[in-house]
């Protein structure tokens, strides 16, 4: 079983539309959760942290479950921009020693 | 937030030659600093952990003969790629954590290798 586990996509939407991301993670141990952004040929950069209460970031909102195991992030009203690669990133403590998911594609359309 | 630099950004070389990136920390100061292979449509695999001042950690199944790393100062690490064969063909992406702050990692913009 793979550490960290994402649906690759592409999620195809229409600007506006309203999406959803699960991940998985299979280290019980882990303490810290993250998404993260890449785009194409580009280095991820960090999205927002995920607390177990559940966050929230303008259109972005991220969700912890830890008693499944289990990682989503909610984007309201795609835009354009919004087209790229999401990491789902788990951390056994803090920062340092990130496994990464190979990321969901997401691709918002006029 | 803090800025990390990789040069080259892309480098094409014939397979058996050496390749090295360099990785740079351009306003903080680093500690430590991570080196991340990723394949095309595959996950950020972490290669080793490089520490300022002493030897690299090293992930199972990353030769360290092979993978040269050399953490000199608080603002510079690079990775060497000895004799590159086209399975080394990869992006390779360096981290540096900002230990005076949040403990995060900065990504740098990655190099591209491509081994013929």
């Amino acid at each position: 079983r793979k550490e960290v586990e994402q649906d690759p996509g592409p999620f195809n939407v229409p600007e506006g539309a309203t999406v959803a991301f699960n991940c998985t993670y299979s280290n019980s141990a882990s303490q810290s959760f993250f998404w993260y952004r890449q785009d194409c040929r580009k280095e991820p950069k960090l999205l927002m942290s995920v607390y177990s209460s559940g966050n929230e970031d303008g259109r972005f909102t991220a969700q912890l479950n830890r008693a499944s195991q289990y990682i989503s992030l909610l984007i309201r009203d795609s835009k354009l921009s919004d087209s790229a690669t999401y990491l789902c990133v788990v951390s056994t403590g803090g920062y340092s020693t990130l496994t990464f998911g190979k990321g969901t594609m997401l691709l918002v359309s006029p | 937030g803090a800025v990390v630099s990789q040069h080259p950004s892309w480098v094409i070389c014939k397979s058996g030659t050496s390749v090295k990136i360099e990785c740079r920390s351009l306003d903080f100061q680093a500690t430590t600093m991570f080196w991340y292979r990723q394949f095309p449509k595959q996950s950020l695999m972490l290669m080793a952990t490089s520490n300022e001042g002493s030897k690299a950690t090293y992930e199972q199944g990353v030769e360290k003969d092979k993978f040269l790393i050399n953490h000199a100062s608080l603002t510079l690490s690079t990775l060497t790629v000895t004799s590159a064969h086209p399975e080394d063909s990869s992006f390779y992406i360096c981290s540096a954590i900002n230990s005076g702050r949040t403990g995060e990692q900065f990504f740098g913009p990655g190099t591209r290798l491509t081994v013929l």
